[in-house]
């Protein structure tokens, strides 16, 4: 069984150019969650998702931060325009309802904004 | 704000020593998770222990919660090389109906051969 799927793995624009993660999570896993990680301000939960359903973005830094959940296997975190302090590697996770509570992680996405 | 704090921030060891990480928070929890990262990739689950647990074992790994002094540690013994990586610990809440996690700063463990 696949893990969480993000692509590209690494990405490196400019300032003010418009930068689009993705995510594929785990089959059957109903939650996602968005992390972001830098060496700062370590681990910090950035948006998640139920059901395909925004349920807590108060982590999301500013309006230039987007996140959608179109259907059930796939998502995306858009940052227009870019800057450099939004480098960082940003992690999607999926976890199931009930089960052991775990979240599994992907491989996660190295952005750099020059 | 980071819920959980790790210590040490970086410890080395040799092989075959036991590793012992500590997580201290400052409120109520339902759960707290241990989970490792290795260079370059994501996170990856290790243990769970619940609030009402006060120690669970997983292979060579031991846990603790002391929720009175709202405060767990991470036990790694007989360590291997490959136990080169760092360590989290994410405390979880109810929020909302849904499970919240907040992570540490995380350990930096070091294996020498």
């Amino acid at each position: 069984d696949a893990g969480v799927i993000q692509s590209p793995r690494h990405e490196v624009t400019e300032m003010g150019q418009e930068v689009t993660l993705r995510c594929k999570p785990i089959s059957g896993h109903d939650y996602l969650f968005w992390y972001r990680q830098t060496m700062m301000r370590g681990l910090e939960l950035l948006i998640y998702f139920n059901n395909n359903v925004p349920i807590d973005d108060s982590g999301m830094p500013e309006d230039r931060f987007s996140a959608k959940m179109p259907n059930a296997s796939f998502s995306t975190l858009k940052i227009q325009p870019s800057e450099p302090r939004d480098s960082a590697v940003y992690f999607c996770a999926s976890r199931r309802t009930g089960g052991y509570n775990e979240q599994f992680f992907g491989p996660g996405t190295r952005l750099t904004v020059l | 704000s980071q819920q959980g704090e790790e210590d040490p921030q970086a410890l080395s060891i040799q092989e075959g020593e036991n590793a012992t990480m500590n997580c201290s928070y400052k409120t109520s929890i339902n759960n707290l998770q241990w989970y490792r990262q290795n260079s370059g990739r994501g996170l990856v689950h290790l243990i769970l222990i619940r609030s009402n647990e006060r120690e669970k074992h997983s292979g060579r790994l031991r846990v603790t919660l002391d929720t009175s002094k709202k405060s767990s540690s991470l036990l790694i013994t007989a360590s291997r090389a490959a136990d080169t990586a760092s360590y989290f610990c994410a405390t979880a809440r109810i929020i909302q109906g849904a499970q919240k996690l907040v992570f540490g700063q995380g350990t930096r463990l070091t294996i020498n051969p």
